[in-house]
C-alpha cells in the first residue's frame, strides 16, 4: 500500500506563534505534494503545490509568507503556518502523488486538526 | 476551468435501500475521476476512480460509480447501505494525465443511513 502520514494530528497554539506540521509519505517516494485546508462541513481546498528540490506554487488567495512549505526530501513536506491568528484554525489534510502509477495516484495523510487560541 | 459539483448536501436513506451520491463535473479533455470518503475528523479514503475504460467502476466497501460522458455525470452507487457507511463523500476530478495535475473536489455530501 501507500500510507502518508502528518504530525502532529492536533495541535493548540497561542496566537501570534508559528506552528509546524509534517507530512511524510512512508514506503514511497513523493516528488509532489500537496496540502489542502478543511473548513467544517467543507470541502478541501487546495493551498499549495509542493515540488522537491523545488519552491511550492500556491493557489490564488493563498498567503505565501503565512503558509510556508517546504518540500526537502523525496518523503518530507512540511506546512508551517507562521504567526498564527484564529481564523488560521482549520484542518489541514496533505496529500503525496505516487509517480509510476498511471496518472500519479494521490494518497490523503490523516489530517492535522489547528485550533489557534 | 474545471469544476464538480454535487448537488445535494446531504443524502438519507435507510439501511439495506441502495443510495446514490451525485456528482456532476465539468473539464476540457478527458477527466479523471475520483470518489472519496472521510469519516469525521479523518483523512480523505480513496474509494474508487475512473481513468478510462468500462464506463461502470467497482471500488471498495460494495461502493460503484457510473461515468457518464453525454451527462458530464459520475453518481456513486450501493445496492444496500448501511449504516457505517454514514460519512462525508467527496467527488473530484483532475483533468488528464499531468504528472502534477491537481485534484479539484466537489462541495462534499453527507450521507446519512438510518438502521
Amino acid at each position: 500500500g501507500a500510507v502518508v502520514s502528518q504530525h502532529p494530528s492536533w495541535v493548540i497554539c497561542k496566537s501570534g506563534t508559528s506552528v509546524k506540521i509534517e507530512c511524510r509519505s512512508l514506503d514511497f517516494q513523493a516528488t509532489t505534494m500537496f496540502w489542502y485546508r478543511q473548513f467544517p462541513k467543507q470541502s478541501l481546498m487546495l493551498m499549495a503545490t509542493s515540488n522537491e528540490g523545488s519552491k511550492a506554487t500556491y493557489e490564488q488567495g493563498v498567503e505565501k509568507d503565512k503558509f510556508l512549505i517546504n518540500h526537502a526530501s523525496l518523503t518530507l513536506s512540511t506546512l508551517t503556518v507562521t504567526s498564527a491568528h484564529p481564523e488560521d484554525s482549520s484542518f489541514y489534510i496533505c496529500s503525496a502523488a505516487r509517480p509510476g502509477t498511471t496518472y500519479n495516484e494521490q494518497f490523503f495523510g490523516p489530517g492535522t486538526r489547528l485550533t489557534v487560541l | 476551468a474545471q469544476s464538480v459539483a454535487q448537488p445535494e448536501d446531504q443524502v438519507n436513506v435507510a439501511e439495506g435501500n441502495p443510495l446514490t451520491v451525485k456528482c456532476t463535473y465539468s473539464v476540457s479533455g478527458n477527466p479523471y475521476l475520483f470518489w472519496y470518503v472521510q469519516y469525521p475528523n479523518r483523512g480523505l479514503q480513496f474509494l474508487l476512480k475512473y481513468i478510462t475504460g468500462d464506463n461502470l467502476v467497482k471500488g471498495s466497501y460494495g461502493f460503484e460509480a457510473e461515468f457518464n460522458k453525454s451527462q458530464t455525470s459520475f453518481h456513486l452507487k450501493k445496492p444496500s447501505a448501511l449504516v457505517s457507511d454514514s460519512a462525508l463523500y467527496f467527488c473530484a476530478v483532475r483533468k488528464g494525465s499531468s504528472n502534477t495535475g491537481k485534484l479539484i473536489f466537489g462541495q462534499g455530501t453527507t450521507l446519512q443511513v438510518k438502521p
